[in-house]
């Protein structure tokens, strides 16, 4: 299958910095890329959908200002999580859809830990 | 998209077939029944997906009912690797589409 790459896969940073995290289609271009978070022992929970060349659109109780995307090429979407605090660490999931396959691929996931 | 009603966990023995059901008697017309699967501290791997059609890839089989209200995901000869949450989602192909809403899943946890 289509293969998203997701980089870093684990991320410790103090409280107040900013950390970016990348997400690539290796193999395939993604006009739309989506973002998502997972607490433990939790679903995921979309976050944003990521869309090339124009803003991100946000679900209803994300925060715009914490949680940057930029999506400037076909094959490459960022998550900014800015001024990280403790209770931003989390598991972060972005994914991108194959419109040939009609399936949505998964990248491996950031492990983010704010101390 | 339609909303997916999973049995929160299962057991299965290892070389058995697990069966893993999921309803969505919401369905509309237009939306597939796609299966994915988290082991843990990774992220979701496509299984397979379905309209109304049985399917079958290497990984599994895909099993929807005639009025598509249910579907069932047959993988035939489970394995400890196979130790995972299973998620079912239904969703339309529209423009904007690709983005899949998750459920709880079911745990998958399959015993020697």
């Amino acid at each position: 299958g289509a293969v998203v790459s997701q980089h870093p896969s684990r991320v410790i940073c103090k409280s107040g910095t900013s950390v970016k995290i990348e997400c690539r289609s290796l193999d395939f271009q993604a006009t739309t890329m989506f973002w998502y978070r997972q607490f433990p022992k939790k679903s995921l929970m979309l976050m944003a959908t990521s869309n090339e060349g124009s803003k991100a659109t946000y679900e209803q109780g994300v925060e715009k200002d914490k949680f940057l995307i930029n999506h400037a090429s076909l094959t490459l979407s960022t998550l900014t999580v800015t001024s990280a605090h403790p209770e931003d660490s989390s598991f972060y999931i972005c994914s991108a859809f194959v419109g040939t396959k009609n399936i949505q691929y998964f990248g491996a996931g950031t492990r983010l830990s704010v101390l | 998209d339609a909303k997916t009603t999973q049995p929160p966990s299962m057991d299965c023995a290892e070389g058995r077939a697990a069966n893993l059901p999921c309803n969505h008697s919401t369905i509309s017309g237009n939306e597939y029944v796609y299966w994915y699967r988290q082991i843990h501290s990774q992220g979701p791997q496509y299984i397979i997906h379905g309209l109304k059609n049985n399917e079958t890839n290497e990984m599994a089989s895909l099993i929807i009912t005639e009025d598509r209200k249910s579907s069932t995901l047959i993988l035939p000869h489970a394995t400890l690797r196979d130790t995972a949450v299973y998620y079912c989602i239904v969703r339309s192909p529209n423009t904007n589409a690709g983005k899949s809403t998750f459920g709880d899943g079911t745990t998958l946890t399959v015993k020697p």
